[in-house]
Parts: C-alpha cells; structure tokens; sequence
C-alpha cells in the first residue's frame, strides 16, 4: 500500500543554519504530495503543497519539489529561526476519484536553538 | 480565516465509557475527515465522510467508532466502549473536493481513557 517515509529526528540546528528534512514516499499512480507542520500544542497547519512532478511548493521560506524519478519531496530553507521549532510531517493524497484521504510520514521534530 | 474547531480540548473517560468528539468543518467544506495519533506515532487516518456518508475508512475504524452530521454543522465521532488503546490525540479536517486541494485540520482533542 502507499506509505511516506520520512527522516528521523529530533533535528537539532542552530539558528540561520540550512535545513533539510528527507521524504520518500512510495504509491501507485500521481499523488498530491504535502508538508504539514505542527507546533507545540497546536493542530496540523498546512505548509506547503505539490500537485505534479516538479512541481515547487514554497512557503515561510519552506521549499519542496516533486520529484517522481526519486519518489521524493524534501523539505528545504536556507535560514531557521527559533520559531521554527515544530513537528514536520510529509504526507500524500491520491487522485481524482479518491476521498483524499491524507497518509502521513512519521513527522520529523526540529529544535532550533539561539 | 475560517478554522476547524474542536470540543473539548482535553477528555479523560473511565475504560467501557463512551465518548463523543465534536468538531465543527469550515462552513463551505464537503469532504470531512477523522485521524489519529497515538503519542510517538504518526498521525492514522481513521474515516473520510461525504454528502452524508461514510466514502472511506480505515482497518481502525471497526464497529465500536461511529460518526455523525447531525445537523449540517457539527461532525462527530462516537467511541463505544472505550479501550485503553483508544488513547490518543484526535484531529478532525475538512477541505473541498479533490486531493490536491488542502485539508484543514482542528487543534485535536486529547483522549485519556482511564
């Protein structure tokens, strides 16, 4: 069945450094691919979105890009802030037809010190 | 922005009770969704509901879970007999027609089964 894979954390960086977050996912026919962040205490927020290959969601200074040679979408930015402090999960959704169900990864938690 | 809103925040129930979540979709949403998550785990989807019916469910949503748009506002989802395993975090999300298109999801109610 499809499924998402994604790195393990916790992630430590310090502030202004470069962060990426690996996904690899695994389905059958074209997924929509997402990032969902979540901060302390708070529901799933929608971070950044791509529909197609090649696709470049962006966001917060948050990039992804649908690769489907690599079945992959790393989360990407060149510069963390403390407030970037949170759980990431990578997930997907299948095509048209489809109830849109979302499959998540296991979330990746950042900490960003000062 | 319209938000996903869910009631309470924080239930604790004795084993064997039942327990009802509440949520209320953004208003023009057609597609409304239930997940898990179990701490430490990745979020579980448990069932997709459209035009007053259930399009999809997952193998943890057997015949103790049930839910309900009892008046075109509220979603719900009924736990029977609650088990110990039942704890967790649950999220309603609700989005438009089509995986491409973003879920939405509520802030989650914390089950504490007893």
């Amino acid at each position: 069945g499809d499924s998402v894979t994604q790195m393990e954390g916790p992630v430590t960086l310090s502030e202004e450094a470069f962060l990426t977050i690996n996904c690899t996912y695994t389905a059958t026919g074209y997924p929509s691919l997402f990032w969902y962040v979540q901060y302390p205490g708070e529901g799933l927020q929608l971070l950044l979105k791509a529909t197609k290959a090649d696709d470049k969601g962006s966001n917060k200074g948050f990039e992804a890009t649908y690769r489907k040679e690599t079945t992959s979408f790393h989360l990407e930015k060149g510069s963390v802030q403390v407030s970037d402090s949170a759980v990431y999960f990578c997930a997907l959704a299948h095509g048209s037809g489809n109830t849109g169900k979302l499959i998540f990864g296991q979330g990746t938690t950042l900490q960003v010190k000062p | 922005e319209p938000e996903v809103t869910q009631t309470p925040s924080h239930q604790v129930t004795q084993m064997g009770q039942e327990v009802i979540l509440r949520c209320v979709p953004i208003s023009n949403h057609l597609y409304f969704y239930w997940y898990r998550q179990i701490l430490g785990q990745k979020v579980e989807f448990l069932v997709s509901f459209y035009n007053n019916e259930i399009s999809e469910k997952s193998e943890i949503f057997d015949d103790q879970f049930s839910v309900e748009r009892p008046d075109g506002s509220n979603f719900t989802l009924k736990i029977r007999s609650t088990k110990l395993e039942d704890s967790a975090m649950y999220f309603c999300a609700s989005g438009h027609r089509g995986s491409n298109q973003p879920q939405h999801f509520g802030d989650g109610t914390r089950l504490s089964i007893l």
